[in-house]
């Protein structure tokens, strides 16, 4: 299995800022994936964070708006650029284990605009 | 464009009852299917994978099936209990590594 911390775990954000969290892994991993879960929602992928080169974006969601770093096997970053009341949501950080089977995900960083 | 659905959207039921939860996706090329469970304000655990030439995997308490050819998966709960109260979530596999969620259902169990 794999554990996965996310920071911060709850953050309130003023209209037009923008924030970074973090996903920490403790082990290597290949695929690296940023999820948005607003109120009431399901989740919907944003993006896959990609080792060495840009993510890839699901349709709806732009590099602008939320870029991606994946320095390493154990580590990426999620910015929400310019947030509006809209962008608050739960954002979680999922991985691939080594087996390439089971998707596990962190604690979620949940982001409130006012 | 697969969609996944579960019914029921919200279910409460006594301490001890066997719930069946249900899952139906409408594309059956997938890679597998996800069960996971969701507590209030938290992230997701990961219950049961079924890989795509499985029917069934289990674990405790719980048991998942998978039926491809009709779309269908179903989490089995045996014997419910007060801490079995949050949001189940089914995920389907595609080869795109994408997880493409179910609308949830809510569960409560009450003593």
């Amino acid at each position: 299995s794999a554990v996965i911390s996310q920071k911060p775990s709850r953050d309130i954000c003023q209209r037009g800022t923008s924030l970074t969290i973090q996903c920490q892994v403790d082990s290597q991993v290949t695929m690296m994936f940023w999820y948005r879960q607003q109120p009431g929602q399901s989740l919907t992928l944003i993006a896959t964070a990609n080792q060495g080169s840009e993510a890839t974006y699901e349709s709806g969601f732009v590099i602008d708006k939320f870029p991606i770093s994946r320095p390493n096997l154990t580590f990426s970053t999620l910015t929400v650029s310019n947030m509006s009341p809209e962008d608050s949501s739960i954002y979680l950080c999922s991985v691939r284990d080594q087996s390439g089977n089971t998707i596990y995900f962190g604690e979620g960083s949940w982001l409130t605009v006012v | 464009k697969q969609e996944v659905t579960q019914i029921p959207a919200a279910l409460s039921v006594p301490e001890g009852e066997n719930l069946v939860l249900n899952c139906s996706f409408t594309d059956s090329a997938i890679y597998n299917l996800q069960w996971f469970r969701q507590d209030p304000g938290k992230g997701l655990t990961s219950l049961l994978l079924i890989q795509s030439s499985q029917r069934e995997q289990t674990s405790g308490r719980l048991n998942a099936s998978l039926d491809k050819s009709s779309g269908r998966s179903t989490l089995y709960i045996a014997a419910s209990q007060p801490g079995d109260s949050a949001t189940y979530l089914c995920a389907v596999v595609e080869n795109t590594d994408k997880l493409i969620f179910g609308t949830g259902t809510r569960l409560q169990v009450f003593p």
